[in-house]
């Protein structure tokens, strides 16, 4: 069973705060893996994605793939109340197609003014 | 910015009964695909379809399910006899490389 395991929080910061999100797999020929933000009752939107170990900036938020240690994380930095969402990290296993993604329980962050 | 479009946004039906889900995938894409997602639950995969078929579905997708694009803009999910386990949130995405996967709205499916 491959799974992806996300620490399901609360996770609360203040406003301005750097939030740091975390995701592990298990599936270690996983190939691509993704951030995704859901408001409560929307669908999911991507964030980022990330395919080589390392870091990868997109204005304030920070994806990093460590793939020895099948680990992910999203830093958000200067939290703004409107970051508060479930944060779903996704990981597209290997030997399958792209597209389809095995999505984590999703971190619920709230960002407090 | 190109959308993917879901209807109905709702869909009460009564155990059984037949439904179709609808939507239209942002009018460039090539891959499309179908998840869901139990209240309160991970959101799981159902079924990738290309090139007028399917590429790979998962053990949810039985054959009570079937997928079906019937002109050039629409893409549909069946469920023939639904059961009240099918209640979820149903997500239609949409791909132009298989890379950025953009979900539309969903449908909300109550089954009674």
């Amino acid at each position: 069973q491959k799974e992806v395991e996300q620490n399901s929080g609360p996770l609360s910061v203040p406003e301005g705060a750097i939030a740091s999100l975390n995701c592990t797999y298990s599936d270690r020929g996983s190939q691509s893996f993704f951030w995704y933000r859901q408001y409560s009752g929307k669908s999911p939107e991507l964030i980022m994605f990330i395919y080589s170990n390392g870091d990868k900036e997109d204005g304030r938020f920070t994806a990093q793939l460590n793939k020895a240690s099948q680990y992910v994380s999203l830093l958000i930095r200067d939290s703004q109340p409107s970051d508060s969402a479930t944060y779903l990290c996704a990981v597209c296993p290997g030997g399958t197609s792209y597209g389809k993604l095995t999505f984590g329980q999703g971190t619920i962050l709230t960002v407090h003014p | 910015e190109p959308e993917v479009t879901q209807t109905p946004s709702h869909q009460v039906t009564q155990m059984g009964q037949e439904v179709i889900l609808r939507c239209v995938p942002i009018s460039n894409h090539l891959y499309f695909y179908w998840y869901r997602q139990i209240l309160g639950q991970k959101v799981e995969f159902l079924v990738s379809f290309y090139n007028n078929e399917i590429s790979e579905k998962s053990e949810i997708f039985d054959d009570q399910f079937s997928v079906e694009r019937p002109d050039g803009s629409n893409f549909t999910l069946k469920i023939r006899s639904t059961k009240l386990e099918d209640s979820a949130m149903y997500f239609c995405a949409s791909s132009e490389s298989r890379v950025r996967v953009y979900f539309g709205p969903g449908t909300r499916l109550t089954v009674l």
